[in-house]
């Protein structure tokens, strides 16, 4: 089955540095990424979708400007944290969707913990 | 609006025993729903889904789910645990929303653990 990867699984910053991760498609290109947020105890949160080429859409209360996201091929897509704070501190997890796939059917990676300290 | 309730947070079973992790769901139209497992260090996998065909569907790994519009229920079964199918499980609801494309909605997640 198709397969999609981050990096790092996880991450320790300090507070006020920017940090970066991957989301990498493996085995097939996609045209739609998402980044989902998840907090202790919580659901699955959609932060955004990104479309190869274009522009991110983001959810409503998710600051674009503090979650940078990049979707410039069809195999990589990337999330910077910006100036992060202790509040930032989840659990990442991106998805994928394969070209001519129903919206719904996407391929989730194993997600990124990210603590900053 | 959509959304999913799972009502148990742990679910604890003895090995060669059913498997009942319960979910309601909200939403305004009809709705697709899912289920989907995450193992340790794993990325989600699609376990079933249901999408307006046959109300009882049958998933990977021996899982099923009946949809009940009735008790807007979808809960996932499974006749015999194994050790293996000791994880973290969500309920997905979805729908057509106009312009934005199918939307993922989370449950809070139901971790199920297998016991000798």
């Amino acid at each position: 089955g198709a397969v999609v990867s981050q990096h790092p699984s996880w991450v320790i910053c300090k507070s006020g540095t920017s940090v970066k991760i991957e989301c990498r498609s493996l085995d097939f290109q996609a045209t739609t990424m998402f980044w989902y947020r998840q907090f202790p105890k919580q659901s699955l949160m959609l932060m955004a979708t990104s479309n190869e080429g274009s522009k991110a859409t983001y959810e409503q209360g998710v600051e674009k400007d503090k979650f940078l996201i990049n979707h410039a091929s069809l195999t990589l897509s990337t999330l910077t944290v910006t100036s992060a704070h202790p509040e930032d501190s989840s659990f990442y997890i991106c998805s994928a969707r394969e070209p001519g796939r129903a919206p719904s059917e996407q391929y989730f990676g194993p997600g990124t913990r990210l603590t900053v300290t | 609006a959509q959304s999913v309730t799972q009502l148990d947070s742990h679910v604890s079973v003895s090995e060669g025993t059913p498997v009942l992790l319960r979910c309601n769901y909200s939403s305004s139209y009809s709705p697709s729903l899912f289920w989907y497992v995450q193992h340790p260090n794993k990325g989600l996998q699609l376990l079933l889904k249901y999408t307006s065909a046959a109300t009882l569907v049958k998933g990977i790994n021996g899982f099923e789910a009946e949809f009940k519009k009735s008790e807007t229920s979808f809960h996932l079964t499974k006749p015999s645990a194994h050790m293996s199918d000791a994880a973290e499980y969500f309920c997905v609801v979805t729908n057509l929303i106009t312009g934005g494309g199918n939307k993922l909605t989370f449950g809070t997640g139901t971790q199920l653990k297998v016991e000798l």
